[in-house]
């Protein structure tokens, strides 16, 4: 069964705006990760945050963690085109099966 | 992080052939493989869990006769689909990770058979 729930399913976006998805899990975690995946392609990933922080950022990548809520936000700002994809959020407890959520289909348009 | 390969990155076979497919950690021990499988349009769904040394334990629903998981060394997983059909073409990713660190994923098999 899906551990991780991504909100919206889908979301379209002019290019330049900002992206934030959520993701909502069920379980306690060591870590959640965000991944990324053009159609047809592979994952790519994008963030780890651990349990015990609450934000992290890379490049125009924002993810916040809030454990008692037992939920995640991806925000992508100053969103390109080529962001254009499936993001998954996937939720770890360290010792078992990654489990993944259901994604979030990302479109920008030029 | 560290990384993991999966080969081949695509395949395609013909109906009632055999597919192997390859995982290895190639700057870690993997003592636990998980293998997942990926219809069109939706999410990853977990297939089995190997730990090295040990038969894999299968989520309910997948036959364990048709995909045959090995994990023999601490580095490499392979899953060999038998007898593979249509419906079996799909995107195939494995996971890995070292005791009770993260997982990390391999890019991923993409699986057609004709």
């Amino acid at each position: 069964s899906q551990q991780g729930e991504e909100d919206p399913q889908a979301l379209s976006i002019q290019e330049g705006e900002n992206a934030t998805m959520n993701c909502s899990y069920k379980t306690s975690i060591n870590n959640l990760q965000w991944y990324r995946q053009n159609s047809g392609r592979g994952l790519v990933h994008l963030i780890l945050i651990r349990s015990n922080e609450r934000e992290k950022h890379s490049g125009r990548l924002r993810v916040t963690l809030d454990t008692s809520k037992k939920s995640s936000s991806l925000l992508i700002t100053a969103s390109r085109a080529a962001d254009t994809a499936s993001y998954f959020c996937a939720t770890d407890k360290g010792y078992q099966k990654v489990t993944f959520g259901i994604g979030t289909k990302l479109q920008v348009i030029p | 992080g560290a990384v993991v390969s999966q080969h081949p990155s695509w395949v395609i076979c013909k109906s009632g052939t055999s597919v192997k497919i390859e995982c290895r950690s190639l700057d870690f021990q993997a003592t636990t493989m998980f293998w997942y499988r990926q219809f069109p349009k939706q999410s990853l769904m977990l297939m089995a869990t190997s730990n090295e040394g040990s038969k894999a334990t299968y989520e309910q629903g997948v036959e364990k006769d048709k995909f045959l998981i090995n994990h023999a060394s601490l580095t490499l997983s392979t899953l060999t689909v038998t007898s593979a059909h249509p419906e079996d073409s799909s995107f195939y990713i494995c996971s890995a990770r070292e005791k009770n660190t993260e997982a990390f994923f391999g890019q991923g098999t993409r699986l057609t058979v004709v």
